[in-house]
């Protein structure tokens, strides 16, 4: 099947600093790349998406980057701060008709103070 | 609260049982999806259900099954379990028309243990 690969699988960083993750698709009609934060214990929490026609995406403290052409999408945390410690998982939609999501194997992010 | 409710939340059983999980998506939500997170495995997706028919499959074993009843719920049935079935199985659903791609709200899981 289409695949979503995601680099590192391991993050550590300081407070404060940049965290960037990255992922890659298979799939040419995946048209959808959200971003997933899973605390431990707790379920998938979506903290942003970006859509095939735009580029990059901004909130607060996180963005998100596209390049289409080369099927790449960067989740990218600024200020990182010790509540940011989770497993970030990128997704990208499946071309067929049921819109379901691919999962990357996610990042272990850890913010030490 | 997401607004997806599983249960049960914990399964204990043993090889070569049958199990069944069920899901309540959000009220509207018509696309129901499931997902199997193992240890170092990320989510993997098993299938969706949008409006009691099946729109999409994924990695599921033919061991398992689901479906979607008329009032939205879901059931996803795992059989002759073996120890590797052991997982956390998550339920998502998303609204809209399924004419694009959107957020996927998860439930709070189901922790499958088989012995």
């Amino acid at each position: 099947g289409e695949n979503v690969e995601q680099h590192p699988s391991t993050l550590s960083v300081q407070e404060g600093d940049s965290a960037v993750i990255k992922c890659t698709y298979s799939d040419s009609a995946s048209n959808y790349f959200p971003w997933y934060k899973q605390e431990l214990g707790k379920r998938p929490q979506l903290i942003i998406d970006i859509r095939s026609n735009v580029g990059e995406k901004k909130d607060q403290r996180i963005a998100v980057t596209l390049n289409k052409t080369a099927k790449h999408f960067s989740l990218h945390i600024t200020e990182t701060q010790p509540e940011d410690s989770a497993v970030y998982f990128c997704a990208a939609s499946m071309g067929n008709s049921g819109y379901a999501l691919n999962f990357g194997k996610g990042t272990s992010l850890l913010v030490t103070p | 609260d997401s607004g997806v409710t599983q249960t049960p939340k914990h399964l204990i059983t043993a090889t070569g049982q049958r199990v069944t999980l069920r899901c309540s998506p959000r009220s509207g939500d018509l696309s129901v999806y499931w997902y199997q997170q193992s240890l170092d495995q990320g989510l993997q997706f098993l299938i969706q259900y949008y409006n009691g028919e099946e729109r999409a499959k994924g990695n599921i074993l033919e061991r398992f099954s689901a479906q979607q009843f008329p009032d939205l719920h879901s059931e996803l049935n795992l059989s002759s379990l073996e120890l590797g079935d052991s997982a956390l199985y998550f339920c998502a659903s998303s609204g809209g028309g399924g004419t694009s791609a959107g957020e996927l709200f998860f439930g709070e899981g189901s922790r499958l243990t088989v012995l």
